[in-house]
Order: C-alpha cells, then structure tokens, then sequence
C-alpha cells in the first residue's frame, strides 16, 4: 500500500493558461474524489468517481473543470482558462466502499497559484 | 444546506488533554469523521463514529450523538506534534459518501 499519490505537487500558472493535474489512488480503491482547499477552510467536495464512472459532480465545478478516470486507475482534473480564484489545494482521495466502515485516504495535494 | 461548526483555534500545554467540539446539521447522516492536517499537508485519517458513543484509539478518542448532532475529539497526553488543524467532517449517504468537511480547529500545543 503506497497511499495516495498526487503530481504536480507545486503548480504555478497565468491567468488563461490551461492545467492538468493526475491522481493515482491506492490500488484496488474503486472510489476516488476531489476536493478543492483553500486557506483557513476545510475541503470541499468536487466531483466522485466509482470506477470510471464519474457520479457526482458539485455546483462549484464550472464547465472549465473536466476529471476523468479513463480506466477506473488513475484520475486527472483539468482546468481551463485558469482564473485567480482557482488558486487553491487541489485534493485527492480514494476509499474501497465497503459500507460502514468505508475510509477515504487523501494524497499529498497539488497547490495551484494563478497569477 | 450542510452546516458543520467547530471552534477557530484552542490552546492547550503539552502533556495536558484537549476536547475539540464539533456540531453539525447535515441531510443524509452516515458518519462523522476526525482528520488531522499539518500546515501545508494532506489530511490524515484519526478516527470515525456511524453509532453513538465513544471510540477509543490510542491517546485519541472521539464522542458521537446523533440526536444532538454533536461529537468532539479528545486527545490526551499532548505532545508538541499534535500540533495542527483537526477537521471535523460528515459523510452523506447521498451524493456517493461525500464528506462535508469544517472549516477545521487549529490546535496549539505550548510547551
């Protein structure tokens, strides 16, 4: 178990500029979500994956975010025509739903700065 | 519309024990979840509560009352380390388990 991972870890962009960033869960985690985090405040739910299907997605997703989860692995989350507010921790996290008991497991983030 | 409230920050010596409250109003209730996040990291998993009543993990442990929306973190035996945010967070049925997070208590630890 290697835990979540997350790349880039840093990412600095201009106004405009298009970003990707990549998610690789724990193996065998058929469920997988973001979260956005911004100063001073818990994070926020963005959009959920059950293998490839992605369920969920929250009003504060914008048509310039786009995530998918091609093969039900990885994931990645792209954002397009990056403004200011998209500044922000991006978050991943991935659980094996399992009922009661089911945990989610964050990875180490991805910092976005928009200049 | 969820709500979920904790306290800002609190203060505490090492050594000595702290209770971090966290009240919630949420649809769709199917855990409440305790996370300690280190400045500039990811969030780590300490404890969760579906039923009523005290989990006990180590030098942590966390209360849950469903009727009263109401659970608090207990950590005792502080240490310097403990130092950080703990974020209190609701998971909804609906809406695939999403967690609902606050906006997190920073915990000091003075020596």
């Amino acid at each position: 178990d290697t835990g979540v991972s997350q790349d880039p870890r840093h990412k600095i962009t201009k106004r405009g500029q298009n970003v990707t960033f990549r998610c690789d869960p724990i193996s065998e985690h058929n469920r997988l979500y973001w979260y956005r985090q911004t100063l001073g405040q818990g994070p926020e739910f963005l959009t959920y994956f059950q293998n490839e299907a992605q369920l969920e997605k929250s009003r504060l997703l914008s048509d310039r975010f786009s995530a998918e989860r091609p093969k039900g692995s990885f994931s990645t989350l792209e954002i397009q025509r990056t403004e200011q507010g998209d500044s922000a921790m991006y978050l991943c996290a991935s659980s094996f739903g399992q009922g009661a008991g089911e945990t989610q497991y964050f990875g180490p983030g991805t910092r976005l700065l928009v200049l | 519309g969820q709500n979920i409230d904790q306290p800002t920050e609190m203060t505490a010596t090492e050594g000595a024990i702290v209770q971090i409250n966290c009240t919630y109003q949420t649809s769709g209730f199917n855990g409440l979840f305790w996370y300690q996040q280190h400045a500039g990291e990811a969030p780590t998993f300490l404890s969760y509560n579906v039923l009523d009543g005290l989990e006990e993990k180590g030098r942590f442990s966390s209360f849950l009352s469903r009727s009263k929306g109401y659970s608090y973190l207990l950590l005792k035996e502080l240490q310097m380390k403990d130092s950080a945010s703990y974020l209190c967070a609701v998971r909804l049925l609906e809406y695939g388990n999403k967690l609902v997070f606050g906006a997190g208590t920073i915990l000091r630890v003075k020596s």
